[in-house]
């Protein structure tokens, strides 16, 4: 299943409300996850079945969709979200990440 | 408190082979699947393979299989990757991580680079 993430890069400001898609090639139901990475460390989970923020994940983060295409959804940035998103689907092997999206603030 | 820690990687020759390693801690690890994640320079994640808790299932991303056997010593906390037939778009960060599918909790990396 290929996972395509859209746009690569998104440069926002402090305070603004930043959406990043995410598209499966086929239907994967509700079995998708988004991960933040910083550079140089690994990547943290924010959110599972593409909704359900993991614990301890700021509440500005959400997640939507179902199928084929989600949503990440991240309002009133910050400037500790600076990082790289990925998508994840996890509904069959070989489980597949999106390419990034990289955030700038 | 989870940790992961991964060792064994370095550089190699084409074709050549290495085993990587991850100690767990800080939870009942004979219970949990496993799963190894990598991403090359720059690049993105990729799902390299997972094991279930006794060893007894494996599943290996396309491009390893045959390649690369994922095992594990549940007496000693401990995950294994041994690669053979090593190439070029082998080198990568190796990722050890909890659970089967749903990666909460990473080790800290470790590189291989494959080059003459």
């Amino acid at each position: 299943i290929q996972m395509t993430q859209s746009p690569s890069t998104v440069s926002a400001s402090v305070g603004d409300r930043v959406t990043i898609t995410c598209r499966a090639s086929q239907s994967i139901s509700n079995w998708l996850a988004w991960y933040q990475q910083k550079p140089g460390k690994a990547p943290k989970l924010l959110i599972y079945t593409a909704s359900t923020l993991e614990s301890g994940v700021p509440s500005r983060f959400s997640g939507s969709g179902s199928g084929t295409d989600f949503t990440l959804t991240i309002s009133s940035l910050q400037p500790d979200d600076s990082s790289t998103f990925y998508c994840q689907q996890y509904d069959s092997y070989p489980y597949t990440f999106g390419q990034g999206t990289k955030l700038e603030i | 408190e989870v940790q992961l820690v991964e060792s064994g990687g370095h550089l190699v020759q084409p074709g050549g082979s290495l085993r990587l390693s991850c100690v767990a801690s800080g939870f009942t690890f004979r219970i949990q699947w496993m799963s190894w994640v990598r991403q090359a320079p720059g690049k993105g994640l990729e799902w390299v393979a997972n094991i279930n808790d006794d060893g007894s299932e494996k599943h290996y991303m396309d491009s390893v299989e045959g390649r690369f056997t994922i095992s594990r010593d549940n007496a000693k906390n401990s995950l294994f990757l041994e690669m053979s037939s090593l190439k070029a778009e082998d080198t990568a960060v190796y990722y050890c991580a909890q659970r089967e599918s749903l990666f909460d909790h990473w080790g800290q990396g470790t590189l291989v680079t494959v080059s003459s």
